[in-house]
């Protein structure tokens, strides 16, 4: 079975600073998706940026960047120019590319952005 | 308007009640799921459903039901609430498009 993992319960960051938010994950299957989600006081989910496994070339939106390592099973999410907007919960998820289509999520960290 | 509705948005129940939390899309996804939020967890899959003659159970399926009404309904019940089942519930929807969840904002249950 897949798992996600995020073993930084939570971080700080520097207001205008950069900060990298870890995830690895587990799987035997070589198409899938990867995912990091936002969730700000509001609770509401948000997508922030997705990686299909086949692309070699690690996504990037706007501030929100990712190293994705496949064979190290590592997916970072980079946070530039962080703002205060920035703070709140982190989640990274996987999905297979086939079959039951289900969503695998880590447990979360936290990101605090200080002024 | 919201394309994944959930009802309600917060509710406090007491032990042994039944409560329904609803779910509604305008997406045109076939497949929905729920999943429960608890601090330090993470997401954890309750039920998932591809259309509308095909439920699935997740990792904690124990203590919940689901109901497919039509493709754009997907409701979960709680036939005899308990405490533990205090969390916050997510209903997602996903297309193939782009392998992306959209989430509803989010039903926070409180039982007592």
């Amino acid at each position: 079975a897949q798992t996600v993992t995020q073993s930084q319960p939570e971080m700080s960051v520097q207001e205008a600073e950069t900060v990298t938010l870890s995830c690895t994950y587990d799987t035997s299957e070589s198409d899938y998706y990867l995912f990091w989600y936002k969730q700000p006081p509001s609770r509401q989910m948000i997508l922030v940026i997705r990686q299909e496994a086949y692309k070699q070339q690690n996504a990037t939106e706007n501030r929100f960047s990712v190293n994705f390592q496949k064979a190290a099973k590592s997916f970072s999410l980079k946070i530039s120019d962080s703002q205060l907007g920035d703070a709140a919960m982190y989640f990274c998820a996987y999905r297979s590319a086939y079959g039951t289509y289900k969503y695998i999520f880590g447990t979360g960290t936290r990101l605090k952005v200080l002024a | 308007d919201a394309d994944v509705t959930q009802t309600p948005r917060n509710r406090i129940t007491k032990t042994g009640k039944r409560i329904m939390l609803e779910c509604s899309q305008t997406k045109g996804h076939d497949r929905m799921y729920w999943y429960r939020q608890d601090p330090g967890l993470g997401l954890r899959l309750i039920y998932y459903s591809f259309d509308v003659k095909d439920i699935n159970k997740g990792e904690i399926s124990d203590g919940y039901s689901v109901s497919r009404q039509a493709q754009a309904k997907f409701s979960l019940s709680l036939e005899s609430a308990i405490p533990n089942q205090t969390a916050l519930y997510f209903c997602a929807t996903s297309g193939l498009a782009t392998g992306e969840l959209f989430f509803g904002e989010g039903s926070r249950l409180t039982v007592l």
